[in-house]
Formats: C-alpha cells, structure tokens, sequence
C-alpha cells in the first residue's frame, strides 16, 4: 500500500512568512491524482489544489502546488491569518481508493 | 448549490450496527465522474477514508475495514446510506459525507478532489 508521509508536523510561523509543506510517498505517484485539503478547527476540510497543482475554485493565489514521482508541495506565499490550520495531502489511488497523510498543523508564532 | 449534510445517531453502544446517512443536493450522482462517500476523523487524529459509491454504481470500500462496511445509495432521494457492524469505541469520531469529482479526457481521468463536504456528525461509542 501507498503510505503518505507528511513533514513538518507542525509549522509555526507568523502572518506574512512563507510556509513550505512536504508531502512523501512510499512509491511514485502520478501528478494527476493528488490533492492537498485545508481544515480549520472545527471544520469540515476543504481542497486548496487537486492535480498536484491547480488551485480549487475559491482558493487565492498564494496558494500553489507543486512535485512529482515521490514528493510533493504545498506552499503558501504569505500567511494570512485564516490559513493557520491543519493541510492534508490526500492520493486517489486504486486500493484503498483514497489515502490520507498524517496532516501538517500551520501555527501562529 | 451543491450541499451534503450527515445525519445519524450521535451515541452507540459497542457491538451495535451504526447506520448514516448522506442527504445530498445540487447534483444528481449520475453524471459520469461524480461519487459520494464516506471519510472520518477520530478526535484529534488525521482523516480516513472509509467508502464510496460512484456514479454508475460501482462501490470501494477501505480495506481495512470492508468486512464491516455497506455503502448505499438512492439517487432519487439524494441519499447515500453508511453502516458500519460491530463497532467499538475507536470508531468514536467525526464523520463526513464527501462528493468526489472527475472526469473522464480522452484516455485520462482527472480527478477534482473531494470538492464538496457536509458539515459532519459526531458519533460516540460507549456503553
């Protein structure tokens, strides 16, 4: 099975820092099928980029994709206040169908 | 407006079967590409994909736990239907009715993200 390995655990920055978020895989993925999900505390996650790097609907620029084969990344150009939260990296495989990383946790300084 | 929203009990006792359901609206579940699903979150813990349903009726389930899992659906009610049998106290968490979009382009699928999210629903296993 694909195992999804996400680092840092948790990121502690200030609005305006730039946050770079890993995302590894046990084996190469195709581009195509792998999304990052932002979840706010007491919210229900919401996908920021599918296909490794194209932003969802809503999702601001500052938001970008990027990586292939193993390792993938998610970046956030300049923290605002409602990005602190928690990013999942998730793959549309075939069994299981989806997996989950473990989740970075984007905190306040 | 696409919207999902979980209903189900929120305390069941061990060995009991738990049954939710996804009542969904603004699409149909019949258009080629599109799914509904079924992913948790155990408190404090990362997200788990359990089922989904697609739109032609295909259904996958995690394989961990598919000897426990029944996915439903009834397009004309909007609802897709969750059990889950003989379930114990690491069941407990939040779970979530999730729609996955793709498309089929050419020879490719492009898959969308789970793009649409209910609110969830807290379930409690405890005697």
């Amino acid at each position: 099975d694909i195992v999804l390995t996400q680092s840092p655990g948790t990121l502690s920055l200030s609005p305006g820092d730039r946050a770079t978020l890993s995302c590894r895989a046990s084996q190469s993925l195709s581009r195509m099928y792998l999304a990052w999900y932002q979840q706010r505390p007491g919210q229900a996650p919401r996908v920021v980029i599918y296909g490794a790097s194209s932003r969802a609907t809503g999702i601001p620029d500052r938001f970008s994709g990027s990586g292939s084969g193993t390792d993938f990344t998610l970046t956030i150009s300049r923290l605002e206040p409602e990005d602190f939260a928690v990013y999942y990296c998730q793959y549309y495989g075939s069994s299981p169908l989806f997996i989950f990383g473990p989740g970075t946790k984007v905190e306040s300084k | 407006q696409i919207t999902l929203r979980e209903s189900g009990p929120a305390l069941v006792k061990p060995t009991q079967t738990l049954t939710l359901t996804c009542s969904f609206s603004g699409f149909s579940l019949t258009t080629s590409g599109e799914g509904v699903g079924w992913v948790r979150q155990p408190p404090g813990q990362a997200l788990e994909w359990l089922a989904l349903t697609f739109w032609d009726g295909d259904k996958r389930y995690s394989p961990a736990l598919k000897s426990r899992l029944t996915i439903m659906r009834d397009t004309s009610r909007g609802q897709v239907v969750l059990t889950m049998t003989n379930v114990d106290p690491t069941d407990t968490g939040t779970y979530f009715c999730v729609r996955s979009l793709g498309a089929s382009v050419g020879f490719h699928f492009n898959f969308y993200g789970l793009d649409v999210w209910g609110p969830g629903t807290t379930v409690t296993v405890s005697s």
